[in-house]
């Protein structure tokens, strides 16, 4: 089986550009995440979907990041436009809610650099 | 609100050398308790879990053991080996809701 799938793994992109990152979770697994994670850190939750629905956003800067959860399955997440700050591993990852606390699954993340 | 506060790294340790990474929490209610390895250039892998008081979490010679007297889930090998370099992250997750990470510890183990 196919863990998390991310891509790209690498993003380099300018200031003021607008950038994408898609995510396929584990096939069956009801809850989304993405989260970020700076370079020495742990990973910090962006949001959360349960299905389709955002049931987490709260730590989405959502003046410039968006997402969406298409049919309740893939996820894209976009930052427009992309500031110096965002620079950054982000990291995808899906469990099973409400079957017990199995822990999560995470992609190999995207590594943004914004220039 | 709930936190994890890690031992700070790195840490360097020889070959067969016994691993301890401490790992104490704060949370309302019974959270589980989790270790994560992330090796470079990857995302976090789940090593191990324990989901209630006492119960001790085991895998690929690592163990923590969740101790809610003193709010701790240290993780210890007894011998390491140098493909264990990685960086190691502990968490904590309640039943309803998102996980907590604490900010990862790194290992280098030396021939």
């Amino acid at each position: 089986e196919a863990g998390v799938v991310q891509s790209p793994r690498y993003k380099i992109i300018e200031k003021k550009q607008p950038v994408a990152f898609w995510c396929n979770p584990i096939s069956g697994h009801n809850t989304l995440y993405w989260y970020r994670q700076n370079l020495g850190q742990g990973p910090e939750l962006l949001i959360r979907y349960e299905n389709e629905e955002a049931v987490d956003d709260s730590q989405l800067p959502k003046d410039r990041f968006s997402a969406e959860r298409l049919k309740g399955v893939d996820s894209t997440l976009k930052i427009q436009p992309a500031e110096l700050g965002d620079s950054a591993v982000y990291l995808c990852a899906s469990s099973l809610e409400g079957q017990g606390n199995y822990g999560y699954t995470f992609g190999s993340g995207t590594r943004l650099t914004v220039v | 609100g709930n936190s994890v506060t890690q031992m700070e790294g790195p840490v360097t340790l020889s070959e067969e050398a016994f691993l301890t990474i401490n790992c104490t929490y704060t949370a309302t209610g019974y959270p589980s308790l989790f270790w994560y390895v992330q090796y470079p250039g990857e995302g976090l892998q789940l090593l191990l879990k324990a989901t209630k008081a006492d119960d001790k979490g085991s895998n690929k010679g690592f163990e923590a053991t969740y101790r809610k007297e003193t709010t701790s889930f240290h993780l210890e090998k007894g011998s390491v080996q140098v493909s264990d370099s990685a960086v190691y992250f502990c968490a904590l997750k309640p039943n309803a809701g998102k996980s907590t990470f604490g900010d990862g510890t790194t290992l280098t183990v030396k021939p």
